[in-house]
């Protein structure tokens, strides 16, 4: 059984740039949801997808988007970067959307913007 | 507004004694609750759960409590390895909050041989 893949592990951009991250569901999994984990803190909620639509957003600016394709991997894109959004970007796949099971996530990317 | 407490940034335990790990929530509408366990540069590994019809939780050498009037939970590890060392994060979600996961800042637990 394949766990959650990300791509990439780590990503340099700049201010202004925008950015896709990758993410491959553990085999099975319909549910994908994409966390921030700033530096010191846990992970913040941005955004679930099941069954490649939007099912919950966390409190983060529309210019955070997702996408989740059929297979159920999933894309988070960042535009207009700024300097804050430096941080490990880690999804997550579950067997439902409920939030009252395992996510399993992934070993994340790190985002640095200069 | 910070709905999951850990206020422990770290702990340290000396090898084979007993890990208390604590976490504090602030919504009664919460009714799952896990703990993730992290190491640097590797995603969160889930370690155990435990639902609010519940009060114990028992996996192997990890115990889960939930007081549930206190909106306290707490990990416990016996006896505590090494390689237990890692941030342990707690989690919380159900009730208003849809399928996502509220996560405490995280304490960082050290097991000295």
């Amino acid at each position: 059984e394949t766990g959650v893949t990300q791509s990439p592990t780590h990503l340099i951009k700049t201010r202004g740039q925008q950015v896709t991250l990758r993410c491959s569901s553990q085999s099975g999994h319909n549910t994908v949801s994409w966390y921030q984990q700033a530096l010191g803190q846990g992970p913040q909620f941005i955004f679930q997808y099941y069954r490649e639509e939007e099912n919950g957003r966390g409190n983060f600016p529309p210019r955070f988007s997702g996408l989740q394709f059929p297979n159920y991997s999933s894309e988070l894109n960042v535009n207009a970067l700024e300097l804050d959004d430096s941080a490990l970007y880690l999804c997550a796949s579950s067997l439902e959307s409920s939030g009252r099971s395992e996510q399993f996530f992934g070993p994340g990317t790190r985002l640095t913007v200069l | 507004d910070q709905q999951v407490k850990q206020n422990s940034p770290s702990l340290s335990v000396q090898e084979g004694r007993i890990s208390i790990l604590n976490c504090d929530y602030t919504n009664s509408m919460f009714d799952y609750f896990l703990w993730y366990k992290k190491y640097p540069a590797e995603g969160p590994t889930f370690l155990i759960s435990i639902s609010s019809i519940k009060d114990k939780n028992e996996d192997g050498r990890f115990t889960v409590f939930l007081n549930k009037s206190a909106k306290h939970l707490s990990l416990h590890i016996v006896p505590s390895q090494p390689g237990d060392s890692a941030v342990y994060f707690c989690a919380a979600s159900g009730g208003n909050q849809g399928g996502k996961l509220i996560f405490g800042q995280g304490t960082e637990l050290s097991v000295k041989p």
